[in-house]
């Protein structure tokens, strides 16, 4: 099992409201990357941080915002939340650079009413 | 067209049978792959990571890459009912981000 863990494991929020997901990356790693994965599909990658800086993002709208602390902890923050933002919410940490492995946390499920 | 296509299954085999797992790919700048397994409601765990065509063994595990036909594999011998899972392949160019396929859930029968 990693040392990446999650909170909450769970969360019910209605449309329009705002969510917070929180994340501490493995012992030593440096670099955390956010992804979304709805049910039945893989993970999408939502950004990556390096480093407390934005170091990449994918195709997702600007209401899909995040933090990393200088211990490394990360966060995710959602405004405006929509049905589609229901999924399983994963956070990656590893040592950055090129050939780095990525090691996932177990997730928080979010659910938009 | 997506950039990973994994077959979703599902796939069910008796204990002992080899799971025979694939995934294709379209962008040839994809340099690193890996596989991982998920559990119901848990994060993906990493099983295999290659970075060149040919052969990877671990154990129970074979990972083949080959980059000619953009086309990856994983092997499961011997398997067991807590293979039981759904296992997804990952790749990476040079850079940070991993395209996963969709997935494919495997049912190892007692």
């Amino acid at each position: 099992e990693t040392g990446v863990t999650q909170s909450p494991t769970h969360l019910i929020k209605t449309r329009g409201q705002q969510v917070t997901l929180r994340c501490s990356s493995q012992s030593g790693h440096n670099t955390v990357s956010w992804y979304q994965q709805a049910l039945g599909q893989g993970p999408q990658f939502i950004f990556q941080y390096y480093r407390e800086e934005e170091n990449g993002r994918g195709n997702f709208p600007p209401r899909f915002s995040g933090l990393q602390f200088p211990n490394y902890s990360s966060e995710l923050n959602v405004n405006a939340l929509e049905l589609d933002d229901s999924a399983l919410y994963l956070c990656a940490s590893s040592l950055g650079g090129y050939a780095d492995t990525q090691y996932f946390g177990p997730g928080t499920r979010l659910t938009v009413l | 067209q997506k950039e990973v296509e994994q077959d979703p299954g599902p796939l069910s085999v008796p204990e002992g049978a080899i799971v025979s797992l694939n995934c294709t790919y379209s962008n040839s700048a994809f340099q690193y792959f890996m596989w991982y397994r998920q559990y119901s409601r848990k994060g993906p765990e990493l099983l295999m990571y290659t970075y060149s065509s040919g052969n990877k063994e671990d154990g129970r595990f074979t990972a083949q890459v080959d980059k000619s036909s953009k086309y990856i594999s994983l092997f499961i011998r011997d398997s067991q009912p807590s293979d039981s899972a759904t296992y997804l392949c990952a790749m990476r160019r040079d850079d940070y981000k991993l395209s996963f396929g969709a997935g494919t859930t495997v049912t190892v029968r007692a």
